[in-house]
C-alpha cells in the first residue's frame, strides 16, 4: 500500500543536540511538507519542497533544516538553534501544487521531547 | 495575522445530534477550502472540500457550507457519532490557487454517547 512513513514515532533529545526526523513516501508525490503542531496552535509550516534538490522556508523555519535529495525522502533536522523544539511534527506530501488537487497525505507524526 | 480562524477550541455534542464546526477567513482571494480530521497521535486525514464557486458540498453525513460574503464556512455532521470525536482543521491554500495550505488552529469535537 502506498503511504507516507515517519520515524521514529517518539524521539527524545538532550539540550544542544541535533536530531533528524525521517519522512519517506511511496506515493510518487512531487511536493513534501513539514508541519509542527503545538497545543492550541494548529499546524504551522516549517519547510516545503516541490521538486528534488529544491526546498523553501515556511512560516517557522528558524532552527530547522531539510534536504530533498530523493523524491521519496524529505528529512527534517531540528538543530540546537531551535529554542523550543518539543512538539508533534507532521510530514505530508501531495501530488502537485497546480490546480485544486490538494490531496495532502500526512504521516502519523513524530513526537519530539527535549529532556 | 491569522488568515484562517477557528474560534471555538472545543465543541461537545450528544450522539445523534448535529455538530456544527465553524471557520472564518480573512483573505478574499482564497478560492478553495478543506476540512481535515485528526485523532490524537495520528496525522490529519482529508475529510471534505469546497470550491468557492459552490456554496455547499455534501458527502454522506458531512456537509460543508460556504458563505463568501461573510468569509465563513461551516462543517455539519449529521448525525454525530462517538467515532467523530477528533480535532477538525479548516484549511485554505494561500498565495493563490497553487499555494500551500494554511490551517486554522482546530476545533476539538467530543461526541458523547
Amino acid at each position: 500500500d502506498g503511504g507516507i512513513t515517519q520515524s521514529p514515532k517518539y524521539l527524545f533529545r538532550k539540550e544542544g543536540q541535533n536530531v533528524t526526523l525521517s519522512c519517506e513516501q511511496n506515493l510518487n508525490h512531487d511536493a513534501m511538507y513539514w508541519y509542527r503542531q503545538d497545543p492550541g496552535q494548529g499546524l504551522r509550516l516549517i519547510y516545503y519542497s516541490q521538486i528534488v534538490n529544491d526546498f523553501q522556508k515556511g512560516d517557522i523555519a528558524e532552527g530547522y533544516s531539510v534536504s530533498r535529495e530523493k523524491k521519496e525522502s524529505f528529512p527534517l533536522t531540528v538543530t540546537s538553534a531551535q529554542k523550543n523544539p518539543t512538539a508533534f511534527y507532521l510530514c505530508a506530501s501531495s501530488m502537485t501544487r497546480t490546480g485544486t488537487n490538494y490531496g495532502y497525505t500526512f504521516g502519523s507524526g513524530t513526537r519530539l521531547t527535549v529532556v | 495575522d491569522q488568515q484562517v480562524k477557528q474560534n471555538s477550541p472545543s465543541l461537545s455534542v450528544q450522539e445523534g445530534r448535529i455538530s456544527i464546526l465553524n471557520c472564518d477567513y480573512t483573505n478574499s482571494m482564497f478560492d478553495y477550502f478543506l476540512w481535515y480530521k485528526k485523532y490524537p497521535a495520528e496525522g490529519p486525514t482529508f475529510l471534505i472540500s469546497i470550491s468557492s464557486i459552490k456554496d455547499k458540498n455534501e458527502d454522506g453525513r458531512f456537509t460543508v457550507f460556504l458563505n463568501k460574503s461573510a468569509k465563513h464556512l461551516s462543517l455539519h455532521i449529521v448525525p454525530s457519532q462517538p467515532g467523530d470525536s477528533a480535532v477538525y482543521f479548516c484549511a485554505a491554500p494561500y498565495g493563490g490557487s497553487q499555494g500551500n495550505l494554511i490551517f486554522g488552529k482546530g476545533t476539538k469535537l467530543s461526541v458523547k454517547p
